[in-house]
């Protein structure tokens, strides 16, 4: 079936540096892929999403692309702030059913 | 409001006790969503009503009573509920096929 593998956290890193969040799927079809970001206390919020092969989602500074080759939608972004502390999950969703499959989430922590 | 409501945010109740948690949605979706999220485990999906049919429950045990009257509106009602069903329940819509938009949750403590 369909799944998500997202690197184990947590990320501890200081800002400005560069993050990287590895984000890796299986499935059947050509699902649309997307990153949630929650931050503490709050529900989940859609931070990007691409929904076909070489496709770059990309918003607040982060990007990720949908790697067919590698099945793969890496989060990226060059300098990180302190308020980008948060959870992060990458997700997989079918545009049949809506459905969507969340990874466990990476925890990011950045210190000043 | 915009976006997606829950209430209430907090709640502790008995293992007998009856409750009602409940999700309105402002954005003129047609799907809405109930999802489980424990510690250290990942989100788990739980309900789907798509045009205000329930379309999936993932094994859900009937101590969870979910309830669509309507597009805008989602219930999830509680009874007998067991401490290991202490989490944070999240409600979600959207268009289906497209993005998911979330609630800020419910804390739920099971006593």
């Amino acid at each position: 079936g369909n799944s998500v593998t997202q690197m184990e956290g947590p990320v501890t890193l200081s800002e400005e540096a560069f993050l990287t969040i590895n984000c890796t799927y299986t499935a059947t079809g050509y699902p649309s892929l997307f990153w949630y970001v929650q931050y503490p206390g709050e529900g989940l919020q859609l931070l990007l999403k691409a929904t076909k092969a070489d496709d770059k989602g990309s918003n607040k500074g982060f990007e990720a692309t949908y790697r067919k080759e590698t099945t793969s939608f890496h989060l990226e972004k060059g300098s990180v702030q302190v308020s980008d502390s948060a959870v992060y999950f990458c997700a997989l969703g079918s545009s049949n059913t809506g459905k969507l499959i969340f990874g466990q989430g990476t925890t990011l922590q950045v210190k000043p | 409001e915009t976006g997606v409501t829950q209430t209430p945010r907090h709640l502790v109740m008995g293992m007998t006790n009856k409750k009602s948690l409940k999700c309105e949605q402002h954005l003129g979706h047609n799907a809405m969503y109930w999802y489980k999220q424990s510690a250290k485990k990942p989100l788990e999906l739980m309900f789907v009503y798509s045009l205000e049919e329930r379309v999936e429950n993932n094994s859900v045990p009937s101590r969870f009573s979910p309830e669509c009257p309507n597009s805008s509106h989602l219930f999830l009602h509680l009874h007998t509920l067991q401490p290991e069903d202490s989490a944070l329940y999240l409600c979600a819509s959207s268009q289906m096929g497209e993005p998911q938009y979330f609630g800020p949750g419910t804390r739920l403590t099971v006593l």
